[in-house]
């Protein structure tokens, strides 16, 4: 499947800041999902979307379905410590199947 | 509770000796993959099956084997490992085709030297 692409590659903040990443795709998806890897562990699903447009929270984290259906965004607010890790977008393609299509992945510092 | 296992975790080897890497799921799910992981490459897609005896290749296919005699069950089998086989390995599973929400295993670690 495609690479999709996420950005930006690496983030080095301060606790309390706002962070911003998203990731675009070449084709239209069904589907849009976020994922948190720490180190030593598995992704970990965090958000899922599933309609353009549409806007879901977690707690600190926030994902948007873009209304292209090529892209997706996360903010995560008020950065803490603990939200240190990389973090993956992850995509179901319209028509391509049934694999899921990932980004290389955003690596989130936070310094306290 | 509802989990991916993989055994082993890690696992070092030297070329050519085969090893079986197990992955298992307690949630009933019709689709599990494999990926391997690497650094700058991300996640990418070794095989995946849509249910019990049904497998397919995924993007990077090459070296690998699997099998599904069991829904629970997807193990991961290299006949003959070589060193650019060293990697991150991550089993997955998600109930149905459609609608994403893949759980992932913990993880293996693989190093054939």
């Amino acid at each position: 499947g495609q690479q999709l692409n996420q950005s930006p590659q690496s983030m080095f903040i301060q606790e309390g800041e706002d962070v911003s990443m998203n990731c675009t795709s070449s084709s239209i998806f069904n589907t849009w999902l976020w994922y948190k890897q720490e180190p030593g562990e598995g992704p970990v699903l965090l958000i899922a979307l599933y309609k353009a447009g549409e806007l879901t929270s977690n707690g600190r984290l926030t994902a948007q379905f873009g209304i292209t259906r090529k892209d997706s965004f996360l903010n995560i607010s008020a950065s803490i410590p603990s939200d240190v890790g990389i973090y993956f977008c992850a995509g179901q393609p319209e028509e391509a199947g049934y694999a899921l299509n990932f980004g290389k992945g955003t690596s989130l510092l936070v310094t306290p | 509770e509802a989990q991916v296992t993989q055994n082993p975790r890690y696992l070092i080897t030297v070329t050519g000796k085969k090893l079986t890497v197990t992955c298992s799921q307690n949630m009933n799910h019709e689709y599990m993959s494999w990926y391997r992981q690497d650094p700058g490459l991300g996640l990418r897609q070794i095989y995946y099956s849509m249910n019990v005896e049904v497998t397919d290749k995924g993007d990077v296919p090459e070296g690998y084997k699997v099998s599904r005699k069991e829904k629970r069950n997807f193990p991961l089998i290299l006949e003959s490992p070589s060193p650019n086989q060293t990697s991150l390995y991550f089993c997955a599973s998600r109930k149905g085709l459609a609608g994403g929400l893949e759980r992932f295993g913990p993880g293996t670690r693989l190093t054939v030297t």
